[in-house]
């Protein structure tokens, strides 16, 4: 059965704190996705890799960044983090896209970070 | 970038069917249209996607015309379990890369 977990589900940080999110997926999927969810904009996307210690900016990079160090696991760090970054947090992986250009692969997501920026 | 719009909410009794539409004016030759499904608390989960006419999966019904500037989803008699929020997806900019509106909240009732 496939499976995206999630470090936390809940997190409560300090204003100029450093967090860590991590993302770890047992398909073996190349690439990977992190989204923030916030009421009224639905779920916007901050990076995602394509390949190990590959990435690509989304929608929203400012005030994060990411590793991947191994295919499995996505980590989101904020370096300092700020109240405007409270939300919701979802990891996805998926295969890659079919290079056909007809259709690509599902996104499987994680139950999800709620982070708290005090 | 392929942008979608779909209604806010819309609100239904168990056991009927239910139409949620999305339209999708700029989408690209290429562009497949997939719809997700999110309860509270979790992750989107993948339910369909289409390119053209019509999909059917045990889950629901995807209708798209000719000109592929709309699609509907169909979820055929609805229950209290079908409560959550649609969101429709036209894969636009990178490959990778999905971009997801604000979706549908659909409240289904007794």
């Amino acid at each position: 059965d496939v499976k995206v977990t999630q470090s936390s589900r809940y997190l409560v940080k300090r204003t100029g704190e450093k967090v860590f999110l991590e993302c770890v997926q047992d398909m073996d999927h190349e690439n990977m996705f992190w989204y923030r969810q916030d009421p009224g904009l639905g779920l916007r996307l901050i990076y995602f890799s394509y390949d190990v210690k590959m990435k690509e900016k989304g929608d929203i990079p400012e005030g994060y960044s990411v590793s991947r160090e191994k295919k499995e696991r996505f980590s989101l760090i904020l370096e300092s983090a700020s109240t405007n970054q409270t939300s919701m947090y979802l990891c996805a992986s998926s295969l890659p896209l079919r290079t056909s250009g007809w259709t690509y692969n599902e996104q499987f997501f994680g139950p999800g970070t709620r982070l708290t920026v005090l | 970038l392929a942008k979608t719009t779909q209604p806010i909410s819309m609100d239904s009794y168990e056991g009927q069917e239910v139409n949620i539409t999305c339209s999708h004016n700029n989408i690209a030759t290429n562009d497949y249209i997939t719809w997700y499904q999110q309860f509270p608390s979790q992750g989107p989960r993948f339910i369909i996607q289409g390119y053209k006419t019509k999909v059917t999966n045990e889950v629901a019904s995807l209708f798209i015309p000719a000109d592929r500037k709309s699609s509907t989803l169909s979820l055929p008699r609805v229950s209290l379990s079908d409560t959550a929020v649609y969101y429709c997806l036209v894969r636009g900019g990178t490959a990778s890369k999905l971009t997801f509106g604000t979706g549908t909240r659909l409240q289904v009732t007794l």
